[in-house]
């Protein structure tokens, strides 16, 4: 499987832009994927990188390097309902019988007023 | 439409018991797959299912066991539960190649 690497926390402020990064090894890549959760909630589904470059959906966007190994969720205009845990993920993908997720730890957002 | 759905919410359970988690995926989805979250950490893989075969494991000990019915719902099996099974357990349901979409989970404590 991949090991996926990101940051445990990071705290940022109402209104701001917020960078969360994610690392992956590149063998046997199938795309990411980035998840938000919220505390006791289940993961909802934020975005889906296969090819190199920027993926925008409103305030989200995600970014990956194919070659670096690399992506990044970028949060604009933080809201403080934003305050959740960010997942970044590596499908395995079975031929015609979806996905099995290997999820890094998480990054935990603070939004401060 | 309804969503993943799954049952129990919460759950409280002796060491040494054994414990059955169900899941029902959303309408037309084939594959389900199981994780495990512990507080504080990613979801971890443990099972999926599509078409009622095992497709994949993760690194789970025996006693973990699942099935996927021909209605595509499924069922997480733990035998002889230790503390270190009290975790979230989640229950993700996908069709070809699109996202999975997560029930609201089973907050398993082991007492």
């Amino acid at each position: 499987g991949q090991n996926i690497d990101q940051p445990t926390e990071m705290t940022a402020t109402e209104g701001a832009i917020v960078q969360i990064n994610c690392t992956y090894q590149t063998s046997g890549f199938n795309g990411l994927f980035w998840y938000q959760q919220h505390a006791g909630e289940a993961p909802t589904f934020l975005s889906y990188n296969v090819l190199d470059g920027l993926e925008e959906k409103g305030r989200f966007s995600s970014f990956l390097s194919r070659s670096k190994g690399y992506s990044y969720l970028l949060l604009k205009e933080l809201q403080m309902k934003d305050s959740a845990s960010y997942l970044c993920a590596g499908p395995s993908l079975n031929s015609n019988s979806g996905y099995a997720l290997n999820f890094g730890k998480g990054t935990s957002l603070l939004v401060t007023p | 439409d309804a969503g993943v759905t799954q049952s129990p919410t919460h759950l409280i359970k002796t060491r040494g018991q054994h414990v059955t988690l169900r899941c029902s995926p959303i309408s037309g989805h084939k594959s389900v797959s199981w994780y495990q979250q512990v507080l504080g950490q990613g979801p971890q893989f443990i099972f999926q299912y599509y078409e009622k075969e095992e497709r994949g494991r993760g690194n789970f000990p025996d006693r973990f066991s699942a099935r996927q019915f021909p209605n595509y719902s499924s069922e997480l099996n733990v035998n002889a539960l230790l503390l270190g099974d009290s975790a979230l357990y989640l229950c993700a349901s996908s069709t070809e190649n699109t996202e999975a979409f997560f029930g609201q989970g089973t907050r398993l404590t082991v007492v």
